[in-house]
This record gives structure tokens, C-alpha cells and sequence, in this order.
């Protein structure tokens, strides 16, 4: 089955100390993984997309990897800020997925405290 | 500005009621997506669509149903059968397949 999964489900930091928010996928046969901020009661917003092909990718503050060999890829938030707080989702997409199905994790919640 | 809306943003629906959750974009896109959301729960598909009269069941099909007769928009009918309907409904969109895919803001369906 494949899966995809992210831990811890919520962390707590201090203003200033970067953030690691970790994704586990079962299948390394991946097309690309995104990651996504959702604020409370909100939609989705995109973060970063890495290519199958691609070892990582940076905006900002933001870098994400992506290690298909052992089915992990890393979100790191440099210096966060309080208005980093959100929960942060990762998506899979498989290569076996002919339409772009987008396979979710359950979500890191994160709070960046002043 | 271009983008993804979705109406309403709450909806409240009786036992046996039938209800539309409206999603229309303004990109250009040929893809489209319906997701529902849980609480502590990831993202799970309920319907695609990649093109203009074509749409495929996702992994909890059961109890929607789609249309897609225009290109900007995609409306999901929640039925009576759907036993289960109180979620946070996202709609998305993307250019096509493996890009980014873009989601609008969100409804929350409640059952009274």
C-alpha cells in the first residue's frame, strides 16, 4: 500500500530556531512531492515542488529534499517567525498514478512561539 | 487576479438532502480536483477531472457525483448517500498532470 507519512504531528519552537518537518513515502517510485502550508479554515497553499529527478529545491527560507532511495524528504524553515505557525502537508504523487492524484499525509502542526 | 473560488463557505444541509458545492478557476487549467478533509487527517480524493465531459472517481467516490461541462468550472453534488458528508471540502486545480496543483479556499459542510 502506499502511503505517505509525517512526523511529529505537531511541534512547538521559539522564534529564531529552524524548523524540520520530516515526510515518509513507502514507494520510491515517485512522479514529484509537494509540500503545502494550511493556515486554520483555509485552503491549501504551495510551498515547493520537486521533481522525481531533483535532489531539492529552495524559495526563500524554505529549502525542501528529496531522498527517493530512502523514501524521506525534509522541509526546512530557516530563523521561523511566528507567522510560520500552520500545519504543513506533504503530497506524493506516484509514478503509477496516470492523472496526477495527489497522495497526502495527515499534516505537521507547527507552532513558532514569540 | 487569477485563482480558484469556491462557494459557499459554510453549508448546512439536512439528513436527505441533496447539496452543490460550487468551484470555478480562472487559470486556464485543464485539470481539476475535488478532496475532502477530516480532522487530523490528510487530503483523500473524491473526484478528477482532466478535461471538458471527463471525469474519474477517486479513492471515496461513493456518495458524490461531478460534472464538468465547462472548463472553468467543477461543482460536486454531496447526495443522501453520502452517510458520512460533514467534512472541509477542497477544490484544486493544475495546468496538467504532476504540476503545481493550486486549491481554493475551502467550504465546510456541516449536517444538522
Amino acid at each position: 500500500k502506499q502511503e505517505v507519512t509525517q512526523i511529529p504531528a505537531a511541534l512547538s519552537v521559539p522564534e529564531g530556531e529552524n524548523l524540520v518537518l520530516n515526510c515518509s513515502f513507502t514507494d520510491s517510485a515517485i512522479y514529484n512531492l509537494q509540500w503545502f502550508r494550511q493556515d486554520p479554515g483555509k485552503g491549501l497553499t504551495s510551498l515547493l515542488l520537486i521533481q522525481s529527478s531533483q535532489r531539492e529545491q529552495t524559495s526563500g527560507r524554505l529549502n525542501a529534499s528529496l531522498d527517493k532511495s530512502s523514501g524521506r524528504s525534509t522541509l526546512y524553515i530557516a530563523a521561523s517567525q511566528p507567522g510560520d505557525s500552520a500545519t504543513y502537508l506533504c503530497a506524493v504523487i506516484y509514478t503509477t498514478d496516470s492523472w496526477g492524484k495527489l497522495q497526502f499525509g495527515a499534516g505537521t502542526q507547527v507552532v513558532v512561539t514569540p | 487576479d487569477g485563482g480558484i473560488t469556491q462557494s459557499p463557505k459554510y453549508l448546512f444541509r439536512k439528513e436527505g438532502q441533496n447539496v452543490t458545492l460550487s468551484c470555478e478557476q480562472n487559470l486556464n487549467h485543464d485539470a481539476m480536483y475535488w478532496y475532502r478533509q477530516d480532522p487530523g487527517q490528510g487530503l483523500r480524493l473524491i473526484y478528477y477531472s482532466q478535461i471538458v465531459n471527463d471525469f474519474q472517481k477517486g479513492d471515496i467516490a461513493e456518495g458524490y457525483s461531478v460534472s464538468r461541462e465547462k472548463k472553468e468550472s467543477f461543482p460536486l453534488t454531496v447526495t443522501s448517500a453520502q452517510k458520512n458528508p460533514t467534512a472541509f471540502y477542497l477544490c484544486a486545480s493544475s495546468i496538467e498532470r504532476g504540476q503545481y496543483q493550486f486549491f481554493g479556499p475551502g467550504t465546510r459542510l456541516t449536517v444538522l
